[in-house]
């Protein structure tokens, strides 16, 4: 089956610092890549819809500068946290969906813990 | 616009006894429905989804849900429960639009006891 990969698993930065997260697909490409983030017990929440060579769409309340997302190939996007705070501690997971006319699926990476100091 | 309700944040269930979690969905044309389960700090693994056809879905792990259109429902189901469905469970909707994003239910914890 299809496989998302997240790197790192998990991450401790300290404030005012950035962070980057990669999200691979490794055996299928993916034109259209989806960042959530979880806080504990709750929800997952879509904070943007990541377009390979276009820029990101991002849900409403989410602060495009402070979250950069880049798509840059059919295989990776990346998700970075600019000057982080405690209050950008989270649960971080990426999906992917192949590149396919219909296509109903969507794969979701094991997901990275940042942990901001 | 698209939403799912889990109106539980818990279930308990013995094991051995059927269970039920239940999710409601309102969107604008035909859905794309999933269930989805997760345990604690981990990403979410893929239990069974409603396309088209047939309403009854049969997943993983003898998990099954039913698409009912009148009722806008789509509950997860079990016949017999294990220690080891005890989980974070979340129903999603997509449209059937390629490219778009799942919306998540805000996920239903499930206990089962022994």
């Amino acid at each position: 089956g299809a496989v998302v990969s997240q790197h790192p698993s998990r991450v401790i930065c300290k404030s005012g610092t950035s962070v980057k997260i990669e999200c691979r697909s490794l055996d299928f490409q993916a034109t259209t890549m989806f960042w959530y983030r979880q806080f504990p017990k709750q929800s997952l929440m879509l904070m943007a819809t990541s377009n390979e060579g276009s820029k990101a769409t991002y849900e409403q309340g989410v602060e495009k500068d402070k979250f950069l997302i880049n798509h840059a190939s059919l295989t990776l996007s990346t998700l970075t946290v600019t000057s982080a705070h405690p209050e950008d501690s989270s649960f971080y997971i990426c999906s992917a969906s192949p590149w396919s006319v219909g296509s109903s699926e969507q794969y979701f990476g094991p997901g990275t813990r940042l942990t901001v100091t | 616009a698209q939403s799912v309700a889990q109106p539980e944040d818990q279930v308990n269930v013995a094991e051995g006894n059927p269970l039920t979690v239940k999710c409601t969905y309102s969107v604008s044309g035909n859905p794309y429905l999933f269930w989805y389960v997760q345990y604690p700090n981990r990403g979410l693994q893929f239990l069974l989804k409603y396309i088209t056809g047939d309403n009854l879905v049969k997943g993983s792990y003898g998990f099954e849900a039913e698409f009912n259109k009148s009722q806008t429902s789509f509950h997860l189901k079990k016949p017999s429960a294990l220690v080891s469905d005890s989980a974070l469970y979340f129903c999603a909707v997509r449209d059937t639009q390629a490219g778009t994003a799942l919306i998540f239910g805000k996920g239903t914890t499930l206990s089962v006891s022994s």
